[in-house]
């Protein structure tokens, strides 16, 4: 079945250090892979995508990923993690096998600490 | 203003009561869907809509069901709310997006409910 991991629930980060949040996937067909974010009480921002070509990928407020198939992966990191990174963050899948809907992990909470 | 946006943006009812959550877009997108979150299981889809005839379960409609009212307007109701209802319920809207149909989903800022 598929499936997609977010192994970490939890996450406690200083500010000023780097951050990964990990993402894993079971997905048959090739798979188009999201983040988003989820500060408190808002709704979800995209953060970046991948749908195919580079496999290391930019997004928005300094984010970046990493789409690696062999490992069925894709990881997001911050070199730098500001206080306002504090948020959930959701890896999500999006399916061809079923007209393109969201499969989405159970989310990591991302506490910033000074 | 919002591209897609949700009324009310909380509520409190009574087990039994009719519910109806509201979603507009203004992004222009034939696709439209209902999620609900809820702590530690992400998000879930109640239904989906890929244009204003076609209407769609996914993988948690018991108890819901919804109306595509126009390309931008997509309701979802409570029938008779349970207190296991009580949750974030967030709109979406995509495009058709690349091969296969995926396209980026966009969210509203998301309804909580309460059911006591």
């Amino acid at each position: 079945a598929q499936s997609v991991t977010q192994p970490d629930i939890h996450i406690t980060v200083s500010e000023g250090a780097s951050l990964e949040l990990r993402c894993n996937y079971s997905y048959g067909a090739t798979p188009y892979l999201f983040w988003y974010v989820q500060s408190p009480g808002q709704g979800l921002q995209l953060l970046l995508k991948y749908f195919s070509g580079d496999t290391l990928v930019q997004g928005i407020k300094g984010f970046e990923a990493e789409f690696k198939r062999s490992q069925s992966s894709f990881n997001l990191r911050k070199p730098s993690v500001h206080w306002s990174d504090a948020a959930e963050y959701f890896c999500a899948v999006g399916r061809t096998d079923s007209w393109g809907k969201f499969q989405f992990g159970a989310g990591t909470q991302v506490v910033v600490t000074p | 203003d919002a591209d897609v946006t949700q009324t009310p943006r909380n509520r409190i009812t009574k087990t039994g009561k009719r519910i109806m959550l509201e979603c507009s877009q203004t992004k222009g997108h034939d696709r439209m869907y209902w999620y609900r979150q809820d702590p530690g299981l992400g998000l879930r889809l109640i239904y989906y809509s890929f244009d204003v005839k076609d209407i769609n379960k996914g993988e948690i409609s018991d108890g819901y069901s919804v109306s595509r009212q126009a390309q931008a307007k997509f309701s979802l109701s409570l029938e008779s709310a349970i207190p296991n209802q009580t949750a974030l319920y967030f709109c979406a809207t995509s495009d058709g997006g690349l091969a296969g149909g995926v396209g980026t989903q966009y969210f509203g800022p998301g309804t909580r409910l309460t059911v006591l």
